[in-house]
């Protein structure tokens, strides 16, 4: 079982651009959250998706969008980057409710320049 | 005040050492979760748990609900242990997320 995989692992783009972050859930999980680490900081709850559907959303602004396929899988979009965005984004998954144990991703680290 | 706290912020110990970390939260909780983070991101679940007491190799997890107060111990702690240790809860009015604490960097040095 290869847990849970994020893509890319390192990403920098440029002020103003879009990016795209990729998340597969451990095999069976059926719910993915995405949470935003700034340096020396605990991470920030963005949203959370389940059944294709978004069903909470933490206190980020509409720049920041996904998608959850059919397959469990999920994408974190950011819109018109800005340098405040450059974190640790970590994916986390588990089954349905989040009292379940739940296993994180690598994180894709993201430098905005 | 945060919802959930941890001390120490830092820790710096010799191998061998007992270790001992702390988190209290103010809310109702269904769960708190420990979890550890190395230097790259990459977050590792320890445990979770709502009540009593965990075991897991030479790491211990205690809760105690009443007090609202958690404890992470490492018993002969090694220099890999070194990482930022993290207490997160679920909180009991919502199962979507997971509020966290802002970690404990523990460094074991040989």
């Amino acid at each position: 079982d290869a847990g849970v995989t994020q893509s890319p692992t390192h990403l920098i783009k440029t002020r103003g651009q879009q990016v795209t972050l990729r998340c597969s859930p451990k095999s069976g999980h059926d719910t993915v959250s995405w949470y935003q680490q700034a340096l020396g900081q605990g991470p920030q709850f963005i949203f959370q998706y389940y059944e294709e559907e978004e069903r909470q959303r933490g206190n980020f602004p509409d720049r920041f969008s996904g998608h959850q396929f059919p397959n469990y899988s999920s994408e974190l979009n950011v819109n018109a980057l800005l340098l405040g965005d450059s974190a640790l984004y970590l994916c986390a998954s588990s089954l349905e409710l989040i009292d379940t144990e739940a296993f994180f991703g690598q994180g894709t680290r993201l430098t905005v320049v | 005040k945060n919802e959930v706290e941890q001390s120490p912020q830092n820790l710096t110990a010799q191998e061998g050492e007992f270790i001992t970390i702390n988190c209290s939260y103010s809310v109702g909780i269904s769960a708190l979760h420990w979890l550890q983070q190395h230097p790259g991101g990459g977050i590792v679940s320890l445990f979770m748990l709502s009540s009593g007491k965990k075991k897991h190799g030479r790491l211990i997890a205690t809760i105690n609900i009443q007090e609202k107060h958690s404890s992470l111990h490492i018993t002969a702690s090694h220099p890999r242990d070194s990482a930022v240790y993290i207490c997160a809860v679920s909180p009991s009015d919502s199962n979507y997320q997971l509020i966290w604490g802002a970690g404990t960097k523990l460094i074991i040095k040989p």
